[in-house]
């Protein structure tokens, strides 16, 4: 069974910091997303990952993809209040099988 | 206009009661699903359809029996409302299962409620 982990679970940042946001799976996928979601709001896709070394930008928010490892990086450069929301990765195995979310990462940026 | 439109947008109501939520997409997609998140945040699929068939029917009571009259469209009937179904439910939609680019696109949610 496919599991995700994310981490931290939660984080409190202050306004101009960098940080990282960890996503873990535990089974060989090179399919991996990044969604935001803002409070009672949808989801917002933000980044699609397709293979090993994977790395796409927009913004101040970087998505890396080590399908070795099996670990995806969300990178924060420069925070921004903006970018406070909670941000899940979700990976998909081949076929039939669906999407599976992480826990989310609740982003609180601070001045 | 909306990629991915639910309604009703809140929905509260009493136990054992039957409800529905109905989805449509206008992104030409083939592939239609039901999330639910909980109240701690925690996203799982429930269905998923494509085509107008049903391919990923997780471990969901059967009181909730999901429906696709066209590929636009993905439905969702609940029975015998539990409070423990209190939660948002969310459709999605992409252009198709195996393609590489399968970005969902999600809908607004319905925030169930029930008392």
């Amino acid at each position: 069974e496919l599991k995700v982990e994310q981490n931290p679970l939660f984080l409190s940042m202050q306004e101009g910091k960098n940080y990282t946001i960890y996503c873990n799976y535990s089974t060989t996928s090179d399919r991996l997303y990044w969604y935001r979601q803002d409070p009672g709001k949808s989801l917002e896709s933000l980044f699609v990952l397709l293979s090993n070394g994977a790395v796409k930008q927009e913004g101040r928010l970087m998505a890396s993809l080590d399908t070795k490892a099996r670990l995806s990086t969300l990178h924060i450069t420069a925070a921004v209040h903006d970018l406070s929301a909670t941000y899940f990765c979700a990976v998909l195995l081949q076929g039939n099988t669906p999407l599976v979310f992480g826990k989310g990462t609740r982003l609180s940026v601070i001045a | 206009d909306t990629a991915v439109s639910q309604t009703p947008k809140y929905l509260v109501t009493q136990m054992g009661n039957d409800k529905s939520i109905k989805c449509e997409q206008n992104l030409g997609h083939d592939t239609m699903y039901w999330y639910k998140q909980d109240s701690k945040k925690f996203l799982k699929i429930m269905f998923s359809y494509n085509n107008k068939e049903l391919i990923i029917n997780e471990t969901v009571p059967n009181r909730f029996s999901p429906k696709s009259p066209d590929k636009a469209h993905l439905n969702l009937h609940i029975n015998s409302l539990e409070l423990g179904d209190s939660a948002v439910y969310f459709c999605a939609s992409s252009r198709n299962r195996v393609g590489p680019q399968e970005t969902q696109y999600f809908g607004p949610g319905t925030r169930l409620l029930v008392l």
